[in-house]
C-alpha cells in the first residue's frame, strides 16, 4: 500500500527556519520522482519542488529558489524539504505527492495528507 | 515558468454535463493532468495524459485537449462531484510544473 506521510509542520517567526519531513512507505522513492505542493489558507495548489528519483536532479519554484533545498535519508525511506528564510507568505499546508509516468504521461498518482506551516509574527 | 488559467467558478444542475477548461502556451507541448480536491482533504487525480482515469475514478471523467487548451468534462455530474478541481502541467522548460489556478464545482 502506497502511503507518503508529511510532518514536521508547525508555527515559526519570520526569518527563521523549519524542515519537512516525508516518509513513503509501499514503494522505494529511488524509484519515482516526488513533489511538493503547497497550499495557502483559501488559495489554490501552488507547486514547490521536484526531486528525481535517483536525487540527481532538483528543482524548485522561483518563489522559493534560494531559500529551500532537499535531502533524502534511504534508510528511513524519508525526503527532506528544509525551509530557510521563511516568511509569512510561506504559508501553507506542504504536500508531498509522487510522479507516476504511464504510456509517457506524468502525474501525481500519490498524495500525503499534508502538514501545516504558520509563519506569524 | 508557464502559466494555467483556469475560470474560478462553474455550476452545473444535477445530471448534466460540464466542461472545465485549462489554458496556457505550455498545453501546446505537454498534456495537462486534472486533480478534484474536497475540501480539507489531499488532491486525488482524475485524468492524465490524453484522456486516461486512473482505476477507481468515474468514467463520467473525461479529458481532452486541443492547442493551448485543456478540458475536463464531467457527463451526468452528481453531487459528489461537487469539488475544486486543477489542471496542472509542464512549465515550458520541461522540469518544473505549474498548476491552474482552480476551479470551484458546484453542482445545482
Amino acid at each position: 500500500q502506497v502511503q507518503l506521510v508529511e510532518s514536521g509542520g508547525g508555527v515559526v517567526q519570520p526569518g527563521t527556519s523549519l524542515r519537512l519531513s516525508c516518509v513513503v512507505s509501499g514503494f522505494s522513492f529511488t524509484s519515482y520522482g516526488i513533489h511538493w505542493v503547497r497550499q495557502a489558507p483559501g488559495a489554490g495548489l501552488e507547486w514547490v519542488a521536484v526531486t528525481w528519483y535517483d536525487g540527481t536532479y532538483e528543482y524548485f519554484a522561483d518563489s522559493v529558489s534560494g531559500r529551500f533545498t532537499m535531502s533524502r535519508d534511504p534508510s528511513s525511506n524519508t525526503l527532506f524539504l528544509q525551509m530557510n528564510s521563511l516568511t509569512v507568505e510561506d504559508t501553507a499546508v506542504y504536500y508531498c505527492a509522487r510522479e507516476d509516468i504511464s504510456t509517457g504521461y506524468r502525474y501525481f498518482a500519490y498524495w500525503g495528507q499534508g502538514t501545516l506551516v504558520t509563519v506569524s509574527s | 515558468s508557464s502559466e494555467l488559467t483556469q475560470d474560478p467558478a462553474v455550476s452545473v444542475a444535477l445530471g448534466q454535463t460540464v466542461r472545465i477548461t485549462c489554458q496556457g502556451d505550455n498545453l501546446r507541448s505537454y498534456y495537462a493532468s486534472w486533480y478534484q480536491q474536497k475540501p480539507r482533504q489531499a488532491p486525488v487525480v482524475v485524468i492524465y495524459g490524453k484522456n486516461n482515469r486512473p482505476s477507481g475514478i468515474p468514467d463520467r471523467f473525461s479529458g481532452s485537449g486541443s492547442g493551448g487548451t485543456a478540458s475536463l468534462t464531467i457527463t451526468g455530474a452528481q453531487a459528489e462531484d461537487e469539488a475544486d478541481y486543477y489542471c496542472v502541467s509542464r512549465d515550458s522548460s520541461g522540469n518544473q510544473r505549474v498548476f491552474g489556478g482552480g476551479t470551484k464545482l458546484t453542482v445545482l
